[in-house]
């Protein structure tokens, strides 16, 4: 069965440059969401997409952006990185309605040196 | 704000033992969804099990099963017959459905051989 593709799986950038993160949801799935993981820490969300429009908002950095296209793929737009951006990002998806599950991709692994 | 607390930072169990992890919550809504989820060292988060609020039966998969106390708001997952495969992080989440996940902080179980 598809999962949820992220890419690149690693990036390593350096500080001030930009990065940009994607995910491909699960075929049919309208609803994207995404999650920053720093070292030892649990996942926190950033912010969620529901039918190409912007629907949940977390603690994402003004210096973020994201936006998910006609396809229903999302990226994750990073500007003047800093050295704590480094995390692991997660993309999940989900179907629409409440009693649903999100599936989660494997992660970018950003490193910002 | 919805808050997760899991209290244990760390357990380990031996081999075909079993083992509990703690998890509780906080929230004013009556309606919501309560997921464990695993962290293996590939990072990737693996759903283990999930507990719909307004059902009264505690779910169970397979040698995973919680132990859920809605009026405690109390959600603890139970691991029969541990293998070195259990090992992991893990963390126990919340949502209101289809809408973003609440993290606990995690707990890292280590299977002693």
């Amino acid at each position: 069965a598809a999962g949820v593709i992220q890419s690149p799986r690693h990036l390593i950038k350096e500080k001030r440059e930009t990065a940009t993160l994607k995910c491909y949801p699960i075929p049919r799935h309208d609803t994207v969401y995404w999650y920053q993981q720093g070292p030892g820490q649990d996942p926190q969300f950033l912010i969620s997409f529901y039918e190409k429009m912007q629907s949940d908002k977390g603690s994402i950095p003004d210096r973020f952006s994201a936006q998910q296209f006609s396809d229903y793929h999302s990226e994750l737009n990073m500007s003047s990185l800093e050295l704590g951006d480094s995390a692991l990002y997660f993309c999940a998806s989900s179907y629409p309605g409440p009693n649903t599950e999100a599936f989660f991709g494997q992660g970018t692994r950003l490193t910002v040196v | 704000a919805q808050t997760v607390t899991q209290s244990q930072p760390e357990m380990s169990v031996q081999e075909a033992e079993t083992v509990t992890l703690s998890c509780t919550y906080d929230t004013s809504e009556s309606d919501y969804y309560l997921f464990w989820y695993k962290q293996p060292p590939s990072r990737q988060m693996i759903l283990v099990i999930r507990q719909e609020a307004y059902k009264q039966q505690n779910a169970t998969e397979n040698r995973f099963s919680v132990n859920f106390q809605k009026a405690a708001k109390s959600f603890s997952l139970k691991i029969s017959d541990s293998q070195l495969g259990d090992a992991a992080m893990y963390f126990c989440a919340y949502t209101q459905g289809a809408q973003k996940l609440v993290f606990g902080q995690g707990t890292r179980l280590t299977i002693n051989p």
